[in-house]
């Protein structure tokens, strides 16, 4: 079965606010985790990566943590706007191997104004 | 955005009929990967590229090969299309140093009938 899973299919939140979306992985050998996300229509586009040795890293309104202990990713987007609404993917580089990604079933965003 | 076309972008095909998809990247980059869209399943990866005549399988590779003789070009061949296989292809690139960041397609939507 799939090592990367989410926990909630869908997550509603109000503009303005924070929104948490989770994940979780069962493989210890991979080395990265990616943050995709997917507009209606479009292709999954790169939003931020992790790699195993470090437990969070930050982008523009993103913050990542990784917590190895219990196999947990989460993507924080800090003050939701309505252009974050988008399916969201975690995904990662299956037993470190170059090039394979295993990508999880997604989580979608809706953003209420 | 990345420099990746995908044609043909719709195609309705019979079940049994040769299909071929065609990726096509301006951006010199040394990996490329074909994956497969479908509801309730995530992206999952059909057959990656990590150089010119260097392929190796994916997740989902039964059914399906691929070609790269140009740097530039990725192609995705459905020998025989079944039912099954109707789905959103993507096509993504990335460079090796970081594979991980992998940019992606428009997408092509084939619907085998």
């Amino acid at each position: 079965g799939e090592s990367v899973g989410l926990h909630l299919p869908t997550l509603s939140v109000q503009e303005g606010d924070n929104s948490i979306i989770n994940c979780a992985y069962s493989n210890s050998a991979s080395d990265y985790f990616i943050w995709y996300k997917q507009e209606s229509g479009k292709g999954p586009q790169f939003i931020i990566d992790i790699r195993s040795n470090m437990d969070k890293r930050q982008g523009q309104r993103v913050t990542v943590l990784l917590n190895k202990t219990v196999k947990h990713l989460s993507l924080q987007i800090a003050a939701t706007q309505p252009g974050d609404s988008a399916v969201y993917f975690c995904a990662e580089n299956y037993g470190g191997s170059q090039g394979n990604l295993i990508f999880g079933k997604g989580t979608k965003l809706s953003v209420k104004p | 955005d990345a420099g990746i076309t995908q044609s043909p972008r719709h195609k309705v095909t019979e079940t049994g009929t040769p299909v071929t998809l065609r990726c096509h990247q301006t951006e010199n980059h040394r990996y490329m990967y074909w994956y497969r869209q479908d509801p309730g399943h995530g992206l999952r990866l059909i057959h990656y590229s990590y150089g010119v005549k260097d392929t190796d399988k994916g997740e989902v590779s039964d059914g399906y090969s691929v070609s790269r003789s140009k740097t530039e070009d990725f192609l995705l061949t459905l020998e025989s299309a079944t039912s099954s296989q109707t789905s959103v292809y993507f096509c993504a690139i990335s460079e090796s140093s970081v594979y991980y960041e992998q940019y992606f397609g428009p997408g092509t939507r084939l619907t085998v009938t």
